[in-house]
């Protein structure tokens, strides 16, 4: 199956600063997805980008599937921006039918 | 409109009880899967339906998980004969188009402890 790995596993900031989190993928993938994982446990969906780039309000998402990575950009960080980010996709080459996710990203915004 | 539901919200069980897990998909969802998460982990994924037809059961850990989804909707996983490894949040998420090529959409999840 697919390897997803994300960077950084841990991420300190202070309200209002900006931030970059990376997804690497070691196989081509469909379906590719980012959450946000609330304390409560919810897995909150961000964006659906299998490629190209969107944007919602402060967040925006940019896949390069050719190079099978996606970049999860935050601008003007707030304390509910914290939490776990997760992206996950679905192998395009015939394996499990469900996502595989990373490991995550650990985000704390300081206020 | 609703999401995906999921009930109940906690469940503690003796080893060797066995236990079932509901998920409730967003209405008209064709595709159904199940998840598996530790804890600090991230999902991982256990089994899928289209419609009423489970496709892909690749990632059930082993033959005491059993998942059903008889009339396309509604589905039940079933942990028989509990162990204390099988404690983690049970995600179920649901789709409205086939596996590879729909946006999938995660319930609240069922913690399941087992002491």
């Amino acid at each position: 199956g697919i390897q997803v790995e994300q960077s950084p596993p841990d991420l300190i900031l202070q309200e209002g600063a900006n931030s970059t989190l990376r997804c690497n993928f070691s196989d081509s993938v469909n379906n590719l997805q980012w959450f946000h994982q609330n304390p409560w446990g919810q897995l909150i969906n961000l964006f659906y980008i299998p490629s190209g780039t969107k944007q919602n309000g402060r967040l925006s998402a940019t896949t390069v599937a050719t190079e099978r990575y996606s970049l999860l950009y935050i601008s003007s960080s707030q304390t509910t921006d914290s939490g776990v980010y997760f992206c996950a996709g679905i192998d395009s080459g015939g394996g499990a039918d469900g996502l595989t996710f990373g490991k995550g990203t650990h985000l704390i915004i300081q206020p | 409109g609703a999401g995906v539901s999921q009930s109940p919200r906690y469940k503690v069980a003796k080893r060797g009880q066995d236990v079932a897990l509901r998920c409730d998909p967003i209405s008209g969802h064709v595709s159904l899967f199940w998840y598996q998460q530790a804890l600090g982990q991230g999902p991982e994924f256990l089994t899928y339906f289209q419609n009423e037809a489970q496709l892909d059961k690749s990632g059930l850990p082993s033959d005491r998980f059993f998942a059903e989804r008889p009339e396309g909707s509604v589905s039940t996983l079933k942990i028989q004969r509990t162990q204390q490894e099988d404690s983690a949040v049970y995600l179920c998420a649901s789709s409205p188009r086939l596996a590879a090529f729909g946006e999938q959409y995660f319930g609240p999840g069922t913690r399941l402890t087992v002491t």
